[in-house]
């Protein structure tokens, strides 16, 4: 098993640039979330997704999109991307009331 | 709103001691987990607590539950540099919603 993987590890963009954040896990996890790390303020949820063609906002969901068309696969896109978005994302997958299984994480500049 | 707060955010300790992470959170919640994250890298889950009162261990962590006072304890008995990392703890009240912690930033000194 891979786990949880996310592409690109490491990606610059410029301000109004969009992109997407791709995150797979192949645990048959029903439970995918995004976060963001930035330093001193933890993880915080951007939004996460309770099965295939389910989604919610977490905790900040602005600038964010998400969709979840199969269980395996949970992408972020960014829409216009601002220097704010700066950060470092991580995708985590669990299945029902268990922890939680972390990707190795995208670090992303915004210029 | 939900606030899940860990101190001390900062911990130097040396080779050799003992001290405890404390985790408070504001809602209730009837498991608690905790991770650990070492420098550039992603996290990593060390426990999962289950019910009030639950107690694990693992090597030199120890982990603890208190669901009536909101409060989970993470004992680290006789630091070694290997503990180096920072540690956080998280709720999921709604289930799969987790909440985090600012972490813990542990430093072993010898």
């Amino acid at each position: 098993n891979a786990g949880v993987t996310q592409t690109p590890k490491f990606q610059v963009l410029k301000t109004g640039q969009s992109m997407t954040l791709q995150c797979a896990q192949d645990m048959n996890h029903e439970y995918m979330s995004w976060y963001r790390q930035d330093p001193g303020m933890g993880l915080r949820l951007i939004h996460y997704s309770v099965g295939a063609g389910i989604t919610d906002q977490g905790e900040v969901p602005n600038g964010y999109n998400v969709s979840r068309s199969t269980t395996e696969d949970f992408p972020l896109r960014l829409l216009s991307a601002a220097p704010s978005q700066t950060s470092v994302y991580f995708c985590a997958s669990s299945g029902s009331g268990s922890t939680q299984y972390f990707g190795p994480g995208t670090r992303l500049t915004v210029l | 709103e939900l606030k899940v707060e860990q101190n001390p955010l900062f911990l130097s300790m040396q080779e050799g001691k003992n001290y405890t992470i404390y985790c408070n959170y504001s809602t209730t919640s009837d498991r608690l987990y905790w991770y650990r994250q070492d420098p550039g890298k992603s996290l990593e889950s060390l426990f999962v607590l289950l019910s009030n009162g639950a107690v694990k261990q693992e090597g030199r962590l120890m982990a603890s539950l208190d669901t009536k006072a909101r409060l989970s304890t993470l004992h680290i008995t006789a630091a070694v540099h290997d503990l180096s990392a920072t540690y956080f703890c998280a709720v999921d009240p709604s289930r799969n919603q987790f909440y985090f912690g600012t972490g813990t930033s542990l430093t072993v000194i010898p």
